[in-house]
């Protein structure tokens, strides 16, 4: 069964940093494309950030650009979100989901993670 | 970024009811369309990819249909597990952009 299990969320100052796991079971890790989505309370799916299957290519969204690194470690299967410069708008439940392809959809998701950025 | 327009943003149905749900992108995506089902307090789960191919354990009362910039979610025979938030997706570009959403409620 496929699992992702997100962690390290929870209360940050205004300009401070986090870190963000995702740790993969179930599958075969290194095979598969990773993403990080996001959903700020109330409102609607936006998309974060992707790395391919070695780390070739990454892409982020224009708003994380300069303050976001995705990174994934394959021998532990595990996807990483290192985020600063933290504002209140970045207020969400972050989610990791699989890519069966390259840069398609998301068919697998994590539980999510709610990061909260406040003074 | 490619928009992703959802109407209605809501809808309120009865059970046994078909819904349609219509997703207009703000470029010609070809069929590069998902459609998601998220449930309060739960993760998003795939229902439809590539516009029309229904996701593996998807009920076959959900469809979809379209290409280029309109598209559209067809749940037949409304059930009372289906009552959720529905999104579209685009994935024309690596930069995906989803749809506001379309909260579907009991009427």
């Amino acid at each position: 069964e496929v699992q992702l299990v997100e962690s390290g969320g929870g209360l940050v100052k205004p300009g401070g940093s986090l870190r963000l796991s995702c740790a993969a079971s179930g599958f075969t890790f290194s095979s598969y494309s990773m993403n990080w989505v996001r959903q700020a309370p109330g409102k609607g799916l936006e998309w974060v950030s992707s790395i391919s299957l070695s780390s070739s290519y990454i892409y982020y969204a224009d708003s994380m650009k300069g303050r976001f690194t995705i990174s994934r470690d394959n021998a532990k299967s595990s996807l990483y979100l290192q985020m600063n410069s933290l504002r209140a708008e970045d207020t969400a439940v972050y989610y990791c989901a699989r890519d069966p392809g390259d840069l398609v959809y998301f068919d697998y998701w994590g539980q999510g993670t709610l990061v909260t950025v406040s003074s | 970024d490619i928009q992703m327009t959802q109407s209605p943003s809501a809808l309120s149905a009865s059970v046994g009811d078909r819904v349609t749900i219509t997703c207009r992108a703000s470029q010609s995506i070809s069929s590069w369309l998902a459609w998601y089902q998220q449930k309060p307090g739960k993760a998003p789960k795939l229902l439809i990819y590539k516009a029309s191919s229904l996701e593996s354990g998807v009920p076959s009362r959900f469809s979809g249909g379209g290409s280029g910039t309109e598209f559209t979610l067809t749940i037949n025979s409304l059930q009372p597990d289906d009552f959720a938030t529905y999104y579209c997706q685009q994935y024309d570009t690596y930069s995906r952009t989803f749809g506001q959403g379309t909260k579907v409620e009991i009427k």
